[in-house]
């Protein structure tokens, strides 16, 4: 059971918008603590897709997006290509553990 | 070109030993948090250890805790990490990963994992 809670797969057709939502709690995303969320392709190490919320490391297309609202974040995909077919995680920090780094289970993402 | 690269995993009995080693590059070692992330089979990561950079703190997940030990030589920009009393729930691929500067602590450099499976 992940201390952040995401949706185990999401699909959508080339071009649609999709959305991943990341639920926490008062002592992680409610704290007001970052956000990542992370890009992994089967068979390879996860890739940092954003970081704090809504920023975009060098090279990663402006077609994804972050937000956060109270307890959850949201990682938003417009204009779906079939190559963002990977699982997303996202990632933050939680105040009552003592390793303090916190995962979500994953969301697939389907490219229909 | 920064780069970590893990070795060290392999088949270990339950209650067993292993330890794994993270190599570094291409950045200056000795003043970057290093950490462990494993990833067992079909699950999300999860946050194993820290080391402080000069290797006096140390932090643990509550899994781990009394069982693994982290350690870093920074002489040889490699991290560490013994783990004993193996259980099969330690089946994961271990990771090294570095905080990206400016990335308000994310993990921006990943290894490409090393495989520890413990079975009997």
């Amino acid at each position: 059971q992940s201390v952040l809670t995401q949706p185990p797969s999401v699909s959508g057709a080339p071009g649609q918008r999709v959305t991943i939502s990341c639920t926490g709690s008062s002592s992680n995303i409610g704290a007001g603590y970052d956000v990542h969320w992370y890009q992994q392709v089967p068979g390879t190490a996860p890739q940092l897709l954003i970081y704090a919320t809504n920023n975009r490391p060098s090279g990663v297309p402006d077609r994804f997006s972050g937000s956060k609202s109270g307890t959850s974040a949201a990682l938003a995909i417009t204009g779906l290509q079939a190559e963002d077919e990977a699982d997303y995680y996202c990632q933050s920090y939680d105040s009552r553990l003592s390793g303090s780094w916190v995962f979500g289970g994953g969301t697939k993402l389907t490219v229909l | 070109e920064v780069q970590l690269v893990e070795s060290g995993g392999g088949l270990v009995q339950p209650g067993g030993s292993l330890r794994i080693s993270c190599s570094a590059s291409g950045f200056t070692f000795s003043i970057s948090p290093i950490h462990w992330v494993r990833q067992a089979p079909g699950k999300g990561p999860e946050y194993v250890s820290t080391i402080s950079t000069k290797g006096s703190r140390a932090y643990y997940a509550d899994s781990v805790k009394g069982r693994f030990t982290v350690s870093r030589d920074n002489s040889k920009n490699t991290l560490y990490l013994q783990m004993s009393s193996l259980r099969v729930e330690d089946t994961a691929v271990y990771y090294c990963v570095k905080e990206g500067d400016g990335y308000n602590n994310a993990f921006e450099i990943w290894g490409q994992g090393t495989t520890v499976t413990v079975s009997s």
